[in-house]
């Protein structure tokens, strides 16, 4: 079993729609989460940081519910820029912050 | 703008050669890793650092690739002898234990081996 599970899409959506998607991680002693963003041919972004209390920027809402080992994301109103790979991160404390990727959830938003 | 430094940006090899891959993190940063991105496997951790000693390779085969820090600024993946399956982008990221563990990536090291 991956240690971070994403369904890996693709996700195809009209503009202004709303799309969700859903990780989730093996490990129940991870301490942070993520989501990155990665565009075709470049590096992965930090799109936001997850928290169990929610979190919000803009049109963005992200979860983590620790009891399911679940993360999720939430766009509301899609734009064409939002067209992309969503990759669900974890870190363990092994020391150091041992850094997991998910495989990652593609995204195509159409006009 | 910091930001995190990989050479060369891209490499063809031919078969059975040594590829030398280098990263220079963000300053200040003491956390390093190595990532190998392929269609196939997504992002796969190779091996990660904290002020400079591994503290994890497990991700990494170890009869042909192997990772170091020489000094804070400079973290080295080699590979040797390469093999066409190796051909991927290598990416190295660092960041900061205590910052929320947040990390940020270079650009990626595209290696084509034929």
């Amino acid at each position: 079993r991956k240690e971070v599970e994403q369904d890996p899409g693709p996700f195809n959506v009209p503009e202004g729609a709303t799309v969700a998607f859903n990780c989730t991680y093996s490990n129940s002693a991870s301490q942070s989460f993520f989501w990155y963003r990665q565009d075709c041919r470049k590096e992965p972004k930090l799109l936001m940081s997850v928290y169990s209390s929610g979190n919000e920027d803009g049109r963005f809402t992200a979860q983590l519910n620790r009891a399911s080992q679940y993360i999720s994301l939430l766009i509301r109103d899609s734009k064409l820029s939002d067209s992309a790979t969503y990759l669900c991160v974890v870190t363990v404390n092994t020391g150091g912050f041992k850094t997991i990727f998910g495989a990652g959830t593609r995204l195509f938003v159409k006009a | 703008d910091a930001r995190v430094t990989q050479t060369p940006r891209h490499k063809v090899t031919e078969m059975g050669q040594e590829v030398t891959m280098r990263c220079q993190p963000i300053l200040g940063h003491n956390t390093v890793f190595w990532y190998r991105q392929t269609m196939m496997q997504g992002l796969e951790l190779l091996a990660y650092f904290r002020n400079r000693a591994p503290l994890d390779d497990s991700g990494m085969p170890k009869d042909r690739f192997s990772a170091e820090m020489p000094d804070a600024t400079l973290a080295t993946l080699k590979i040797q002898p390469s093999e066409p399956r190796d051909s991927a982008v290598y990416f190295c990221a660092s960041g900061f234990s205590g910052t929320g563990n947040t990390i940020y990536f270079g650009e990626g090291s595209w290696l084509t081996v034929v």
